[in-house]
C-alpha cells in the first residue's frame, strides 16, 4: 500500500473556479511534505514545502495546509487558469536521517476554459 | 544560472541492452538523487549520490548503478533492459545537509526511454 494517497485521482475543472487536492499519508516519523506541479513530459518543480510545525503555506494562488495529527494535507487553488493544467503531487520525508521521499501518485488536473 | 539538465530527452532500446543516462545538477549543488517514473505514476527514488558515493538507495535491482563525478555530475546505468524499464528517468539535483533545511528539490525535464 502507497504510504502517500492522493485523491482525485483526475480532476477537471472551468477556467476561473478554485478547486482542492487532499494527501492522506502514513509515513512516519515526518520532517516536511511538499507540493510539486509537473507538466506532462517534464520535471517536477516545488510549489510549497512544510514542515510538521507549519499548518499553512501559500505560493502566489496555491495554498497548502497541513494536519500532522490526522496526517492530511491540501492543496487549493484560486481562480484556476489554463497553465494550472497538470498533474500535483504530494510528496512526504522522513526524519532521522534517512532520505527517501516517499511520492504520491499525484492528481491530474485539467482546466477547460 | 542553467538549472539541472539532463541527457538525452528520449531513447530508444530493446530487451537485454544497456543504458546510459546523464545528469548535470543545478550550479552550486552538489548532490544529485535519480527517480523512475512510469506512466500515471509518481516517482520512484533509485538512488542518491554525494561525494561520488552512493548514499542511498531505494528498492531497485543491482542492474541499476550509478556514478557521480568530481564535478557533481552523475550517471544512471541500467543493464539488462526489461520491458518494465519503460518509463521517464528523473534527476534531482540539491545540497548535502538535513532533509528538513532542504528547501527544494530541483528536478531536469527528464530521459524518456522506451525499452521495444
Amino acid at each position: 500500500k502507497n504510504q502517500v494517497e492522493q485523491s482525485p485521482q483526475s480532476l477537471i475543472i472551468l477556467e476561473g473556479k478554485n478547486c482542492t487536492l487532499q494527501c492522506n499519508y502514513t509515513v512516519s516519523p515526518f520532517s516536511n511534505l511538499r507540493w510539486y506541479k509537473q507538466d506532462t513530459g517534464r520535471g517536477p518543480v516545488s510549489l510549497t514545502i512544510m514542515t510538521f510545525s507549519e499548518n499553512t503555506k501559500s505560493n502566489g494562488r496555491y495554498t497548502a495546509t497541513l494536519d500532522a495529527d490526522t496526517k492530511q494535507s491540501s492543496l487549493h487553488i484560486t481562480a484556476s487558469q489554463l497553465s494550472d493544467s497538470a498533474s500535483y503531487i504530494c510528496v512526504v520525508t522522513l526524519s532521522g536521517g534517512s532520505y527517501i521521499p516517499t511520492f504520491g501518485r499525484g492528481t491530474s488536473l485539467i482546466v477547460h476554459p | 544560472d542553467a538549472g539541472v539538465t539532463q541527457s538525452p530527452t528520449h531513447l530508444i532500446k530493446t530487451r537485454g541492452q544497456q543504458v546510459t543516462l546523464r545528469c548535470s545538477p543545478k550550479s552550486g549543488h552538489d548532490t544529485v538523487s535519480w527517480y523512475q517514473q512510469a506512466l500515471g505514476q509518481g516517482p520512484q527514488f533509485i538512488f542518491q549520490y554525494y561525494e561520488e558515493e552512493e548514499r542511498q538507495r531505494g528498492n531497485f535491482p543491482d542492474r541499476f548503478s550509478g556514478h557521480q563525478f568530481p564535478n557533481y555530475s552523475s550517471e544512471l546505468n541500467v543493464n539488462a533492459l526489461l520491458l518494465g524499464d519503460s518509463a521517464l528517468y528523473l534527476c534531482a539535483s540539491s545540497l548535502w545537509g538535513d532533509p528538513a533545511t532542504n528547501e527544494k528539490l530541483f528536478f531536469g525535464s527528464g530521459t524518456q526511454l522506451s525499452v521495444l
